[in-house]
């Protein structure tokens, strides 16, 4: 079974640009969450998503928005990049919404880096 | 006060010792609890999660969970080289949203 797909591995892209990433679930999995990490911060939650619908989202600027498809499949858009945006970006899926007794399992992130 | 605290360590232990690592947190409607494991450069992996009060095993792994200290731990036994990672503990917060700790740092040595 596949896992947790990200794409792209690695992304380079110029203060002010604006930046797309890309999360396949794992097979079977409804609910798509995102993480920014970084040093300082640690892991942070973005958003979650559910059935094509944002069910969460955790305190970063409204730059940050994201968006699920039929097929589970999500996006997260970053707009105005700014330097402090460099991070690791991780996406993480489960079989049911975030709550209680739900597993998430991660795939292996987009690195992204703002210059 | 974070929601999910840890120690950042680094917390050295020799081969072969056990390594326990623990974690608090401040939301008292907190149900369930993970362990995840990253290793550098890459993705945190799923070890092990825990819902009821008292200890879960799981090979070298044992996890305790006690809810009236809101304290978490997490016990590996007969440590090996290859456990050197960052032990991340993760918590649902009362908004359904995964809360993690800052992660602490275990080195094992030969």
């Amino acid at each position: 079974k596949a896992g947790v797909t990200q794409t792209p591995r690695y992304l380079i892209k110029t203060r002010g640009q604006q930046v797309t990433l890309s999360c396949s679930p794992i097979s079977g999995h409804r609910s798509v969450s995102w993480y920014q990490q970084t040093p300082g911060q640690g892991l942070q939650f973005l958003f979650e998503y559910f059935s094509e619908t944002q069910r969460n989202k955790g305190n970063f600027p409204g730059r940050f928005s994201g968006r699920q498809f039929s097929n589970s499949r999500s996006e997260m858009n970053v707009s105005t990049l700014e330097l402090g945006d460099s991070a690791l970006y991780l996406c993480a899926s489960s079989l049911e919404p975030a709550g209680s007794n739900t597993e998430a399992f991660f795939g292996q992130g987009t690195r992204l880096t703002v210059v | 006060q974070k929601e999910v605290e840890q120690n950042s360590g680094p917390l050295s232990v020799p081969e072969g010792a056990i390594a326990s690592l623990n974690c608090t947190y401040s939301d008292r409607g907190s149900q369930s609890f993970f362990w995840y494991r990253q290793y550098s450069g890459k993705s945190p992996e799923l070890i092990m999660f825990i819902y009821s009060n008292g200890d879960k095993e799981d090979g070298r792994f044992t996890a305790q969970l006690n809810k009236a200290s809101q304290y978490v731990s997490l016990l590996i036994r007969d440590s090996q080289p290859s456990d050197s990672a960052t032990y991340l503990c993760a918590a649902y917060n009362a908004g359904n949203m995964l809360t993690f700790g800052g992660g602490t740092r275990l080195m094992v040595k030969p």
